[in-house]
């Protein structure tokens, strides 16, 4: 089977630009997880998907960060202004529903703000 | 508060070398624990994962796992290191019947021929 499918691989823009990364989850998951990564650390949850509605968004900046899975397959992640703090690795994870593990990731998108 | 604790930076072993990777977690309940290996520039895989039952369990790679409630541990274990193992290890916790994992901040394996 197909895994998660990330873009882009990278992007490096300048802080206070706004960038936008796309997630395809494994066909068939219901559930869909958005994780920040910095450098260093563990990966952090940002926002977590049940088909078309979010189940947590706790740890989101909302502020800056939005994310939207509008047709309960494909999700896109923005962050409008970026700060220096954002640089990361943006990983989206799927399940194929809540409470059953494990979750599939992607390989991620490198951000990079100067 | 729940929280995950590998307090190992960086390891490094030789080729052949037997491997044990720490881990301890916080949590008021039973947990569900997992790890992850993470090669560069990709995502995480799930090595293996405990829920209930026998406390030893096998994973992928010849991994295993052995979880002692007593410790609050659940230290990751490999008899013989192989080159291709050179990763970063995640540990981490998930709440029963809940998918919020929270994890580590890794370990990082480097293996020498």
């Amino acid at each position: 089977e197909a895994g998660v499918a990330q873009s882009p691989r990278y992007k490096i823009i300048e802080k206070r630009q706004s960038v936008a990364f796309w997630c395809n989850p494994i066909s068939g998951h219901a559930t869909l997880y958005w994780y920040q990564q910095i450098l260093g650390q563990g990966p952090k949850l940002l926002i977590q998907f049940q088909n078309n509605g979010v189940v947590d968004d706790s740890q989101l900046p909302k502020d800056r960060f939005s994310a939207e899975r509008l047709k309960g397959v494909d999700s896109t992640l923005k962050i409008q202004p970026a700060k220096l703090e954002d640089s990361a690795v943006y990983l989206c994870a799927s399940s194929l529903d809540r409470g059953l593990q494990p979750q599939h990731f992607g390989d991620g998108t490198r951000l990079s703000i100067l | 508060a729940q929280s995950v604790t590998q307090p190992d930076i960086h390891i490094t072993v030789s080729e052949g070398a037997s491997l044990e990777l720490r881990c301890n977690y916080s949590y008021g309940a039973t947990p569900y624990l997992f790890w992850y290996v993470q090669s560069p520039g990709q995502g995480l895989q799930l090595l293996l994962k405990y829920f209930s039952g026998d406390t030893l369990v096998q994973g992928i790679k010849g991994f295993e796992a052995e979880f002692k409630r007593s410790q609050s541990s659940f230290n990751l274990r490999k008899p013989s290191v192989h080159w291709s193992d050179a990763a970063e290890y995640f540990c981490a916790v998930g709440p029963y019947n809940t998918d919020k994992l929270i994890f580590g901040t890794g370990t990082r394996l480097q293996v020498f021929p």
